[in-house]
């Protein structure tokens, strides 16, 4: 079976720290790998996906950035975190364009 | 015009009565379609995906597609408080390999 694993699951880190939250994925070979930002009371916004190692497509640049370096590794970083970072992040993966997507357990971020 | 819009709720049903959670989507040639579920601080669950119009059935849960309106509903039977969660909508555009979500109905089934 395939299992999808993500930490930390939670953070708190200044402003202006930089960020590297990590996701694997287990059972699969080239999933699908999706980064989503969920804001406290707010639905679940695209940030990035990758359909394949070192293929990365963004949605919403801000100062966020993504690296697949590995098959099954999905990477989010930030050289310099800002408040409005906070948020509750997750990562996801999917076989294939019409498979439903499975989560990871999130990480909780918050930026003081 | 949002790429996926569900109504925000709360929506309020005894329980025991059916909930009806209804959803659009703007691109018309999408082809897959998703229900989760998201308890407070938790990740989304799948509860249903369905890619044809007309109905799809699993257990105390109905998908149901309407591609000519654009329109997915999810119908839950015999809701419990234990339904009482967040329901996310979720759709593939046409000719991508993106997963867009609604915001989300919050659903409440009190005793």
């Amino acid at each position: 079976s395939q299992t999808i694993h993500q930490w930390p699951a939670t953070l708190v880190q200044p402003v202006g720290s930089p960020l590297s939250l990590e996701c694997t994925v287990e059972g699969t070979s080239n999933p699908n790998l999706y980064w989503y930002r969920q804001a406290a009371g707010r639905g679940l916004q695209l940030l990035f996906y990758s359909v394949g190692i070192g293929q990365i497509s963004s949605e919403v640049p801000q100062n966020l950035s993504a690296s697949r370096p590995q098959d099954r590794q999905f990477i989010l970083s930030s050289k310099k975190l800002l408040l409005s970072d906070s948020g509750f992040y997750l990562c996801a993966w999917r076989r294939g364009d019409n498979s439903p997507l499975h989560f990871g357990n999130g990480t909780r971020l918050t930026v003081t | 015009q949002k790429e996926v819009e569900q109504n925000s709720g709360p929506l309020s049903v005894p329980e025991g009565a059916i909930a009806s959670l209804n959803c659009t989507y703007s691109d018309r040639g999408s082809q897959s379609f998703f229900w989760y579920r998201q308890y407070s601080g938790k990740s989304p669950e799948l509860i249903m995906f369905i890619y044809s119009n007309g109905d799809k059935e699993d257990g105390r849960f109905t998908a149901q597609l309407n591609k000519a309106s654009q329109y997915v509903s999810l119908l839950i039977r015999d809701s419990q408080p234990s339904d009482s969660a967040t329901y996310l909508c979720a759709v593939t555009p046409y000719n991508t390999d993106k997963l867009i979500f609604g915001t989300g109905t919050r659903l409440q089934v009190f005793p």
